[in-house]
């Protein structure tokens, strides 16, 4: 089984609704991070955390919301979505300086 | 700010020959750089991390070097392969934060 798995994997939805992108993980790690991958731009930092109490805005973090239920999971929402918001979206985790990567979720805004 | 270039976007090489992959990044004060592989569509796979205090990591026909002073790093891929087709991506770890800054990658293709 994989050591961070992502649902969805893909998600096609309409300008307006709310989504929720869920990430888990079996490694043990606390710090785990959203990005989202837009062509040509890299991978940018949308929101991160250190531990369930521990919350951090990264560079895009505005549209978006997080919620850290659990050490395992990390959950990102598009409160409304909007077609800019139209991307590869990553979660990963890290550990003594390595971050480790989920499959990635292709979220698509009509 | 800590920005992270790679050059060249894209390359093309004939299968068996040697190549190397460029990073550069503006901050030398950094805590380490990892070298990952991401195939179309799929999620980045770890293949190298160079802690500050390392000169150089080995792994089967990669190796990856680092020189903070520069603001560089290079991945050294042996022998390339097909197989090794992919987008090489490094990533930067600031100093004094859990951060990562990504640069956008080097889409290699390995002609057979």
């Amino acid at each position: 089984d994989a050591d961070v798995t992502q649902t969805p994997r893909n998600r096609i939805t309409k300008t307006g609704k709310r989504i929720m992108l869920e990430c888990s993980q079996t490694k043990g790690h606390d710090r785990m991070y959203w990005y989202r991958q837009d062509p040509g731009l890299g991978l940018r930092l949308i929101y991160y955390s250190f531990d369930v109490k521990d919350i951090n805005k990264g560079e895009i973090s505005d549209g978006y919301s997080v919620s850290r239920q659990a050490q395992a999971k990390f959950s990102l929402s598009l409160e409304s979505a909007i077609p800019n918001q139209t991307a590869l979206y990553f979660c990963a985790t890290s550990q003594q300086g390595a971050q480790y990567f989920g499959p990635g979720t292709r979220l698509t805004v009509l | 700010k800590q920005e992270v270039t790679q050059i060249p976007a894209a390359l093309s090489v004939p299968e068996g020959e040697n190549l190397v992959l460029n990073c550069s990044f503006t901050d030398s004060a950094i805590y380490n750089l990892q070298w990952f592989r991401q195939d179309p569509g799929k999620g980045l796979t770890s293949l190298l991390l160079i802690q500050s205090s390392q000169r150089e990591q080995t792994s089967g026909r990669l190796n990856a070097s680092l020189d903070k002073s520069s603001g560089r790093s290079t991945l050294y891929i042996a022998a390339s392969q097909p197989g090794d087709s992919a987008t090489y991506l490094c990533a930067v770890n600031p100093s004094g934060t859990y951060k990562y800054i990504f640069g956008t990658g080097t889409r290699l293709k390995v002609l057979a």
